[in-house]
């Protein structure tokens, strides 16, 4: 079965600092790898999503993510945060031939600090 | 547009207690519904999928089951909560099963068994 691993459950950055948050998965075949944002009170929402041709993607809000097959990481990235970026984040997978199930990662916690 | 509804958004039961979560989808026809939990310290779990009426799919065995008695709503419901089913759970709706549909999801119900 296939599973996504977060490795960062808390950050904590100052405004303007960059960001990289890490995402691995585990699946030998091809995947479409997703990253979902929940700000709070809202509801989860779709951030950026990778199905395939060019490995950089760009997302809303300055957020971009870079699919590296030989390393199955598909890590976000943002030049500088804002505070308005304190949310949690998830990476997420689905597989071929596994209908549209996601497979979520356990969520990154990001709090920026003015 | 498009909306998904879940009630209620927060919900304290005792253990033994039996369960009822709705979830329903405004602007749409013969959506594909999801069912996810989110425990604390893990990732969101998809627990059911449903792709039409009566048609549920299982991921994980639980002391949860759901229905699907009309095209746009979706029930998640137990005849007696344990502990182990606290969490957060998360209603979602797609287009289609292919790989290229986003998944929209709800506001999500906190359910903290006692």
């Amino acid at each position: 079965a296939q599973s996504v691993s977060q490795h960062n459950h808390h950050v904590i950055l100052s405004e303007a600092a960059s960001l990289e948050l890490g995402c691995n998965y585990s699946y030998g075949g091809t995947v479409n790898l997703f990253w979902y944002v929940q700000y709070p009170g809202q509801h989860l929402q779709l951030l950026l999503k990778y199905f395939s041709g060019d490995p950089l993607v760009k997302g809303i809000k300055g957020f971009e993510a870079e699919f590296i097959k030989s390393k199955f990481s598909f890590n976000l990235r943002k030049p500088s945060v804002q505070w308005s970026d304190t949310a949690e984040y998830f990476c997420a997978v689905t597989h071929t031939g596994g209908g549209n199930k996601l497979t979520f990662g356990t969520g990154t916690q990001l709090k920026v600090e003015l | 547009s498009q909306t998904i509804h879940q009630w209620p958004a927060t919900l304290v039961q005792p253990v033994g207690s039996p369960l009822s979560l709705e979830c329903t989808v405004e602007g749409t026809s013969n959506p594909n519904l999801y069912w996810y939990r989110q425990a604390a310290g893990r990732g969101l779990q998809l627990l059911f999928y449903s792709v039409g009426i009566g048609q549920i799919s299982s991921e994980v065995p639980q002391n949860l089951s759901a229905s699907r008695p009309q095209d746009r709503q979706f029930i998640l419901s137990s005849k007696k909560l344990l502990l182990s089913d606290s969490g957060f759970y998360l209603c979602a709706w797609t287009q289609g099963l292919g790989l290229t549909y986003e998944q929209y999801f709800g506001p999500g119900t906190r359910l903290t068994v006692t």
